[in-house]
This record gives structure tokens, C-alpha cells and sequence, in this order.
């Protein structure tokens, strides 16, 4: 995590309400970058991975959005939060040398949707 | 069948003891595998890669049997410190997406 940055750590928004998440990352230029998501009970669920600028894939249907502006910068968004939403959001990327799949992830951001 | 499943747990066992985990994947052109540790409220890390031939590291050893598509984690005189959820991972394809299982929570008590 001390090459992954996420902000905020941690966040109560109410339903309704639009949300921003941002991930920056040092290291090597063009890393793959991913937002999973875990839910209390649940496994990390990959909701978005990214492999340059502007380039975006999405794993699951839903009001979330991602946006990678820049080649170190992954932004997670919502125009308006479920209560669903709630969770733990987690920013990762590939490992810098030998694309061996394993994942390096921030610290997460803790949302609570009431 | 999940593509990831993991022994639901909890296991909660004395110092010393040795705990063995177990997962299975049902994709089977599934490259990679590892073994991930999550404390509780922080983020993944990863705890090993498991290779075909089977690895060790100090007290912890992973195995793969493709065959099977079953992975294992046994961990030998286990610490207080090796409380934690281990996620069993698995990814497949060109662009590494991994995959989670949910997990199993181990608790190593005094």
C-alpha cells in the first residue's frame, strides 16, 4: 500500500447523494488498475480494471462509475448512492516487474451509505 | 459452481496447532493462484504465490492440483499473529483479473 494512495479513508454519505473516490498510484508507468468492492459478509468483487488512460472495463451492472484521467490517477463515481453501495472500497494494481497477476492494493476507502 | 470456493470456516485453533485451508476453482484455464491475508478492516496482501510443484515459506505451504482445480494453504505451528482471513485468488486470461474467494477467517487463541 505505500505505492497506492485512496482518499477519504472513510466517508457516511446519505442515499441520494453523488460520490468520488480517488486512487493514485506511483511506480512504473501504465499499471493495470482495478476497483473491488467488499461488502460486510461478502468477497471483494471486481468492479472496474482499467489497462491505460480512458480506458475502462466494467465487471458488473450498476450506479457506479469509474474514470482514469490520468496514467497513475483511477477515480470511482456515483451520481447518486444506494444504499447498497455501502462497502469497502479497494483500489489495486498489477505488480511493477514480471506480469505475474498478483495485486497490490491501497488501504481502502470505508463508505457507509445511510 | 462458484468460481471460487473456499471452506466457509470460521477456524479457531491454540498456538501451536497446524490449520490446513482448502479451495477450489471451476475455471479451468485459470492461470495463476495465490494466497492472500486480509486483517480485519485493512486491505489484502499477499501472503504467496502457489505454484504447480508446490511451495513452502517458513511455516506456510501452499499446494495446486490442476486436476482437481483444488488449492491449499497449511500452516504449521500457528502464532497468534497468523489471525486473519486468508482469501484463496485465482486469475485467468490476458488482462490478470483476479478472482476472490470469500474467504476463512482463522483464529489462533493462547
Amino acid at each position: 500500500s505505500q505505492t497506492i494512495h485512496q482518499w477519504p479513508a472513510t466517508l457516511v454519505q446519505p442515499v441520494g447523494s453523488p460520490l468520488s473516490l480517488e486512487c493514485t498510484v506511483e511506480g512504473t508507468s501504465n499499471p493495470n488498475l482495478y476497483w473491488y468492492r467488499q461488502a460486510a459478509g461478502r468477497g471483494l468483487q471486481l468492479l472496474f480494471y482499467s489497462v491505460g488512460i480512458g480506458q475502462i472495463s466494467s465487471e458488473v451492472p450498476q450506479n457506479l462509475s469509474a474514470s482514469r484521467p490520468q496514467d497513475r490517477q483511477f477515480i470511482l463515481s456515483s451520481k447518486k448512492l444506494l444504499l447498497s453501495d455501502s462497502g469497502f472500497y479497494l483500489c489495486a494494481r498489477n505488480r511493477e516487474v514480471g506480469n505475474t497477476g498478483e495485486l497490490f492494493f491501497g488501504e481502502g476507502s470505508r463508505l457507509t451509505v445511510l | 459452481r462458484k468460481e471460487v470456493e473456499q471452506d466457509p470456516g470460521p477456524f479457531n485453533v491454540p498456538e501451536g496447532a497446524t490449520v490446513a485451508f482448502n479451495c477450489t476453482y471451476s475455471n479451468s484455464a485459470s492461470q495463476s493462484f495465490f494466497w492472500y491475508r486480509q486483517d480485519c478492516r485493512k486491505e489484502p496482501k499477499l501472503l504467496m504465490s502457489v505454484y504447480s510443484s508446490g511451495n513452502e515459506d517458513g511455516r506456510f505451504t501452499a499446494q495446486l492440483n490442476r486436476a482437481s482445480q483444488y488449492i491449499s494453504l497449511l500452516i504449521r505451528d500457528s502464532k497468534l499473529s497468523d489471525s486473519a482471513t486468508y482469501l484463496c485468488v485465482v486469475s485467468g486470461g490476458s488482462n490478470y483479473k483476479l478472482t476472490f474467494g470469500k474467504g476463512t477467517l482463522l483464529t489462533v487463541n493462547p
